[in-house]
């Protein structure tokens, strides 16, 4: 069964101090990784596509980066803007969008 | 550019009745994937249409359905409803697929279901 763990559940950072959060998956035929970022109240909101291992993608504070088994989403010297849920998800050969429940990041100014 | 609209945005139902929830995608897009969203499991797949057709489907059981219109306007219809069905629901639309992980999402239906 293809499955999607995120850790860590919760994260409470001060402003400026960066930190990782980690996806791991396991999956039949990896079509390709996304992170999504979620407000409360908000549907998800796409940030970045992944698709083999040792690709990155930057977006502002924001680095993704693919392994064969886990994804990470650096942020650097975050603000407290960038306070929201964090998704991954993958696509698998079956072709149905598969989620991780999620990492909180408070950011405290 | 108009954003995926999805109505009602709140509503409560008792158990056994039925529900149906209602998505525009943006224009042009015609794809449009439901999820269910709930605390504990996530966001879970439902199903996906393209032009119309159902194109894949989660595991969920048949109580849930949907279809897709022809200017790309998609419903959902979940009938008999149980408590456990109390849920964000959530709709995308994208150009080609959610294949491409582009999605694009509305604000989400939420139900309640007493």
């Amino acid at each position: 069964e293809d499955q999607v763990t995120q850790s860590p559940e919760a994260l409470r950072l001060q402003e400026g101090e960066s930190s990782s959060l980690n996806c791991s998956y396991t999956v039949s035929g990896l079509r390709g990784l996304f992170w999504y970022r979620q407000d409360p109240g908000k549907g998800p909101e796409f940030l970045f596509t992944l698709y083999s291992a040792g690709e990155e993608k930057e977006k502002e504070r924001l680095k993704a980066t693919l392994t064969k088994k886990e994804s990470f989403l650096h942020i650097t010297a975050p603000k407290p803007e960038d306070s929201a849920t964090y998704l991954c998800a993958v696509i698998p050969g079956n072709e149905k969008l598969t989620f991780g429940t999620g990492t909180r990041l408070t950011i405290i100014p | 550019k108009a954003g995926v609209t999805q109505t009602p945005r709140y509503l409560i139902k008792t158990r056994g009745q039925q529900v149906t929830l209602s998505c525009s995608p943006i224009s042009g897009h015609r794809s449009v994937s439901w999820y269910q969203q709930t605390p504990g499991q996530g966001l879970q797949f439902l199903f996906e249409y393209f032009s119309e057709t159902q194109r894949n489907k989660g595991n969920f059981p048949g109580r849930f359905s949907g279809r897709q219109f022809s200017n790309s306007r998609s419903e959902m219809n979940v009938s008999t409803l149980e408590l456990g069905d109390s849920a964000l629901y959530l709709c995308a639309s994208s150009l080609v697929g959610s294949k491409t992980g582009e999605l694009f999402f509305g604000e989400g239906s939420r139900l309640t279901v007493l």
